[in-house]
């Protein structure tokens, strides 16, 4: 079985513009988890996606927004990028709602934000 | 704030020694996961204990809960120059829905 999938790998974005990262799930996996973690912050969960409905929110602004399409494939937006955004941003998968189980994780992509 | 805390932040060791780490945590779980993270890749799960369990083991990983000191550790016996890398606890909190990532050990073995 493939791998959780993150594209791109690398990103340079300066502030002000959006960005979108995708993540592909292992097969059969339904459940997709977004973290982002910085040296300051360690990893801090974003939003979980189950069955192309967000389940669980972390405490993020709203320029962080993601989707789940029906083939378990998310993508995570933000928009009006700032300095703090730079981080490397994780993509979970799980067979189980919720993540309190077992997460596979994508090898991530690192956002530079200039 | 993170819900797990570790001990130590950084810990070097020679080859062949054991390495411990510890995880303090907050609020009530459903388990606690251990996962690997090589510099600047994803994470790796390692090993998970339910909150009905006190020990469990798969091959040299040794990992302890004790849920009354809102606890675990996670023992590497034998430790190897591949085992370098940061590790994280992280827990699965009742009714959260989410797993929550302490902020890691770094872990040194020099050959």
């Amino acid at each position: 079985k493939a791998g959780v999938t993150q594209t791109p790998r690398y990103l340079i974005k300066t502030r002000g513009q959006q960005v979108t990262l995708s993540c592909s799930p292992i097969s059969g996996h339904r459940s997709v988890s977004w973290y982002q973690q910085t040296p300051g912050q360690g990893l801090q969960f974003l939003f979980e996606y189950f069955s192309e409905t967000q389940r669980n929110k972390g405490n993020f602004p709203g320029r962080f927004s993601g989707r789940q399409f029906s083939n378990s494939r998310s993508e995570m937006n933000v928009s009006t990028l700032e300095l703090g955004d730079s981080a490397l941003y994780l993509c979970a998968s799980s067979a189980l709602q919720g993540t309190n189980e077992k997460l596979f994780f994508g090898s991530g992509t690192q956002l530079s934000v200039l | 704030s993170q819900q797990g805390e570790e001990d130590p932040q950084a810990l070097s060791i020679q080859e062949g020694e054991n390495a411990t780490m510890n995880c303090s945590y907050k609020t009530s779980i459903n388990n606690l996961q251990w996962y690997r993270q090589n510099s600047g890749r994803g994470l790796v799960h390692l090993i998970l204990i339910r909150s009905n369990e006190r020990e469990k083991h798969s091959g040299r990983l040794r990992v302890t809960l004790d849920t009354s000191k809102k606890s675990s550790s996670l023992l590497i016996t034998a430790s190897r120059a591949a085992d370098t890398a940061s590790y994280f606890c992280a827990t699965g909190e009742a009714n959260a829905g989410k797993s929550t990532f302490g902020d890691g050990t770094t872990l040194t073995v020099k050959p």
